[in-house]
């Protein structure tokens, strides 16, 4: 299986910030990687597949970066509606794996 | 808009099987955009995929869970369904069906989920 991992667990971060998670894969995945936001009792929501494509409706403060096994997460200004986890997922072979999270707080 | 719904008793006893539906409104079962899928969440903790299947019926699970998992596709009520046998505490989870699309894929709509609790 191919384990991912994210960096840091949790910050802390003010409204107008510029704030970047990191994620990384066990091995090379190409460009196979997927951003997802959770917020407290609700389903995860796609931000962003495949490393950089923005998903319809996401604001476009939310970019992706990344291939082969190094990726990121950038807000460009974090606004309050985005404290929230952010998770990481490969999609490049199954069994599709997560990254345990980023908690962001405001 | 895709939506998604699951359905399923909230409780379960030790060592019997989780049975839990999808039902699909704004698009169709059969439609061959889309996977269906199953992604857990124990409480407080992270992510896990648990299968898909095609319309088609073929179907991918998660190795962790293969010999106990069995997901099923009904067209002509628009649901998908999950079913994990022989459960223990550990398969106390909030349970989402999802859609898989795209290329490279990506989970896009979710239900909302439902906890499931495996508890005598």
């Amino acid at each position: 299986d191919i384990q991912m991992t994210q960096s840091p667990s949790s910050l802390s971060a003010s409204v107008g910030d510029r704030v970047t998670i990191t994620c990384r894969a066990s091995q090379s995945i190409t460009a196979h990687l997927n951003w997802y936001q959770q917020k407290p009792g609700k389903a995860p929501k796609l931000l962003i597949y495949g490393a950089s494509g923005l998903q319809s409706g996401v604001p476009s403060r939310f970019s992706g970066s990344g291939s082969g096994t190094d990726f990121t997460l950038t807000i460009s200004s974090l606004q309050p509606e985005d404290s929230a986890t952010y998770y990481c997922q490969q999609s490049y072979s199954r069994p599709f794996t997560f990254g345990p999270g980023t908690k962001v707080d405001i | 808009q895709l939506q998604l719904q699951e359905s399923g008793p909230g409780l379960v006893k030790p060592s019997e099987t989780l049975s839990l539906t999808c039902t699909v409104s704004g698009g169709s079962s059969s439609s061959s955009t889309y996977y269906w899928g199953w992604i857990r969440q124990p409480p407080g903790k992270g992510l896990e995929w648990i299968g898909n299947i095609y319309y088609s019926g073929n179907t991918f699970y998660n190795p962790s869970l293969k010999s106990r998992v069995t997901i099923s596709v009904d067209t002509s009520k628009n649901q998908f369904s999950l079913k994990l046998s022989s459960v223990t505490a550990a398969d106390t989870a909030v349970y989402y069906c999802v859609t898989i699309s795209g290329d490279p894929y990506h989970f896009d709509y979710w239900g909302q989920g439902t906890l499931v609790t495996v508890s005598s």
